[in-house]
């Protein structure tokens, strides 16, 4: 059963740093999203993305984050400058259209550190 | 704005006995409801879907959850809890005047005792 894949499965990075989390999404999907879960608290929505571009973001995604899909398989989340309240389980997901009737399936998630 | 709320962080059953997790929510348009499973290290695995129709909507292994529009909850049962069922059940909204985005609940923690 295709499954969605994440790396790395754990950073570590200092705070102000760079890092980019990578995804691999199911290949025939079409929507590509990610959320995260900070230790202790639900799982919130990031950014949705689309056909190249993002089509809906909540307010957490600020101009510190941004999604690019660079080739035909991987989708990625770039974190500019990490602050420690960015540390996280980051999930990324994919799903085949967007109607309700396409549920989303979640990757295994990368835990990021920021110390 | 949407939201969904599970009341127990824990739900404690022994093997063979029925199960219930609890899930309410609140949309301003339509729900669109689903569980997902977490087992340790592992990612969110989808259970089962509420889009319209059957108010008891049957999901994978065994699970099922019940619509109940005029309460506002989307509880999850299964007859007959295993112990390889224990693992972190979270309860998610879609609401149909939003995007595609999925609203969570905090997830309820279950434990099956053999």
């Amino acid at each position: 059963e295709p499954e969605v894949t994440q790396t790395p499965s754990h950073q570590v990075t200092q705070m102000g740093q760079e890092v980019i989390l990578r995804c691999v999404p199911i290949s025939n999907h079409l929507y590509f999203y990610w959320y995260r879960q900070i230790l202790g608290q639900k799982v919130e929505f990031l950014v949705s993305f689309y056909n190249n571009e993002i089509s809906e973001k909540s307010e957490i995604f600020d101009d510190q984050f941004s999604v690019e899909r660079p080739d035909g398989s991987n989708f990625t989340l770039k974190i500019r400058s990490t602050k420690l309240e960015d540390s996280a389980m980051y999930f990324c997901a994919s799903s085949r259209g967007r109607g309700p009737e396409n549920e989303q399936y979640f990757g295994p998630g990368t835990r990021l550190t920021v110390t | 704005a949407q939201s969904v709320a599970q009341p127990e962080d824990q739900v404690n059953v022994a093997e063979g006995n029925p199960l219930t997790v609890k899930c309410t929510y609140s949309v301003s348009g339509n729900p669109y409801l689903f569980w997902y499973v977490q087992y340790p290290n592992r990612g969110l695995q989808f259970l089962l879907k509420y889009i319209t129709g059957d108010n008891l909507v049957k999901g994978s292994y065994g699970f099922e959850a019940e619509f109940n529009k005029s309460q506002t909850s989307f509880h999850l049962k299964k007859p007959s809890a295993l112990v390889s069922d224990s693992a972190l059940y979270f309860c998610a909204v879609r609401d149909s005047n939003a995007g595609n985005m999925l609203t969570f609940g905090g997830g309820t923690r279950l434990m099956v005792k053999p």
